[in-house]
């Protein structure tokens, strides 16, 4: 494809659910990051992939996120026992290789934890 | 700690007025300052990358600038379709390759009105 797509685009859980986010980053795309995006603020780190490794996860939240990527291509972003707090657009961005090349996003996927 | 700050938070401006948005910034070790669009309900879109100081992009009516410890993002001759919030944000050092994560500031809305 030609850019980031990301699934759902809006998800609704209720307390306590377990989510999945799924994100396809541009093809051959080396490098692939998670953010969340508040409302009003300005997307904050989640997490990063270089291929199939995970490099840094120094931005998640809490034991209840976990990301993943096992072939190299798509993501997988997980949300166990979700709370009210963990409402917010989450965010996949691909960069091409493993430098400070630019990191082009996706739509987002809009979760609301009632 | 690093750190990005945008100002102003909000800015209205009439068509033609041009205009200027500020992004400070305290990073050591800088790779790289980005400038995003953003429209509601979508994914940050790609505008300008600078990498050193006395850099300087132009994009139709954007130009961008940085210097050792801030970026303008300059608006000449606005209009409506310009109106989105605009997000900077910078690359910090990457520590070995572990992490090539974006601090992102929390953004200027922007408002044009015909």
């Amino acid at each position: 494809g030609a850019g980031v797509s990301q699934s759902p685009r809006y998800k609704v859980a209720k307390r306590g659910q377990d989510v999945a986010l799924r994100c396809d980053p541009i093809s051959g795309h080396v490098s692939l990051f998670w953010y969340q995006q508040a409302l009003g603020q300005g997307p904050e780190f989640l997490t990063y992939f270089q291929n199939e490794a995970q490099l840094d996860k120094s931005g998640l939240p809490s034991d209840r996120f976990f990301a993943e990527r096992p072939e190299g291509s798509v993501s997988t972003l997980k949300i166990q026992r979700t709370q009210q707090e963990d409402s917010a657009v989450y965010l996949c961005a691909s960069s091409l290789y493993r430098g400070r090349e630019t990191q082009y996003f996706g739509p987002g996927t809009r979760l609301l934890v009632l | 700690e690093d750190q990005v700050t945008q100002s102003p938070e909000a800015l209205r401006l009439q068509e033609g007025e041009s205009s200027s948005l500020n992004c400070s910034y305290t990073v050591s070790g800088l790779r790289g300052l980005f400038w995003y669009r953003q429209d509601p309900g979508k994914g940050p879109e790609f505008l300008f990358t600078l990498y050193s100081a006395g850099e300087e992009k132009e994009k139709e009516r954007l130009k961008a600038t940085l210097t050792k410890k801030e970026s303008f993002l300059h608006i000449t001759a606005p209009k409506p379709e310009d109106s989105a919030t605009y997000l900077c944000a910078v690359q910090p050092p990457n520590y070995g390759g572990a992490t090539n994560k974006l601090i992102f500031g929390t953004g200027t809305l922007l408002a044009v009105q015909p």
